[in-house]
């Protein structure tokens, strides 16, 4: 059965703070890994990494994959309040001809506090 | 080009009733996932559908469930003779054909409360 495992599950950081959410999978047919970020609402994507080792940066947030080690790291340099929320991190497998699976991570919980 | 879009955001049943879920993929996808999430916690899979083809649906409850994506109209998650424990946030997500792999589009989920 396919996998996909984060941590940790929960954090609380202050502000200014540096954090790094871990995710680590175990597929087969491994395609992509998603990242998402969850408020009080639906999931909205960050980056999708299919390459090992080239890291996808967007403002103080970036993510980078290591095929090797199967995991993938998701920063967040200075932090603040409104990055308090659930990161996902999914990962895409084919599993059939016409159809990929998309798992997900239970996510970590991020709270940055004042 | 409108979002994933589900309907109704809010949804109130009295246990014993049938709860019925749509989800209008982005245009041009052809691939529909839903997923239920319980509070505190992540995306539970529940099933993978393409028109009028179930591809996966192996994290749906053996009773009770059912999901349609038919070749005309939204996708339907259908929950019969609810419980309380079936009260959650139920998301579907899209994506274009398997040829493109790219990342997948979230509805904004339709809220089930059981009373």
């Amino acid at each position: 059965e396919d996998k996909v495992v984060q941590s940790p599950l929960s954090l609380v950081v202050h502000e200014g703070d540096t954090v790094t959410l871990n995710c680590s999978y175990e597929v087969t047919n491994f395609r992509s890994l998603l990242w998402y970020k969850q408020e009080k609402k639906a999931p909205t994507f960050l980056f999708m990494l299919t390459s090992s080792g080239i890291e996808k940066k967007s403002g103080r947030l970036s993510s980078i994959l290591d095929k090797k080690e199967l995991s993938s790291i998701l920063n967040i340099t200075a932090t603040q309040t409104g990055d308090s929320a659930i990161y996902l991190c999914a990962v895409r497998a084919l599993i059939t001809n016409s159809g990929y699976a998309l798992n997900f991570g239970k996510g970590t919980s991020l709270l940055v506090t004042p | 080009n409108a979002g994933v879009m589900q309907n109704p955001r809010h949804l109130v049943r009295r246990r014993g009733q049938e709860a019925r879920l749509r989800c209008s993929p982005m245009k041009g996808h052809s691939h529909v996932y839903w997923y239920r999430q319980l509070p505190e916690e992540g995306l539970k899979f529940m099933v993978y559908l393409q028109k009028e083809n179930i591809i996966d649906e192996s994290g749906m409850p053996k009773e009770r469930f059912s999901a349609e994506f038919p070749k005309e109209g939204p996708s339907i998650l259908r929950i019969q003779q609810v419980v309380r424990g079936d009260s959650a946030a139920y998301f579907c997500a899209s994506s274009p054909d398997v040829g493109l792999n790219t990342e997948a589009f979230f509805g904004q989920g339709t809220r089930l409360t059981v009373v």
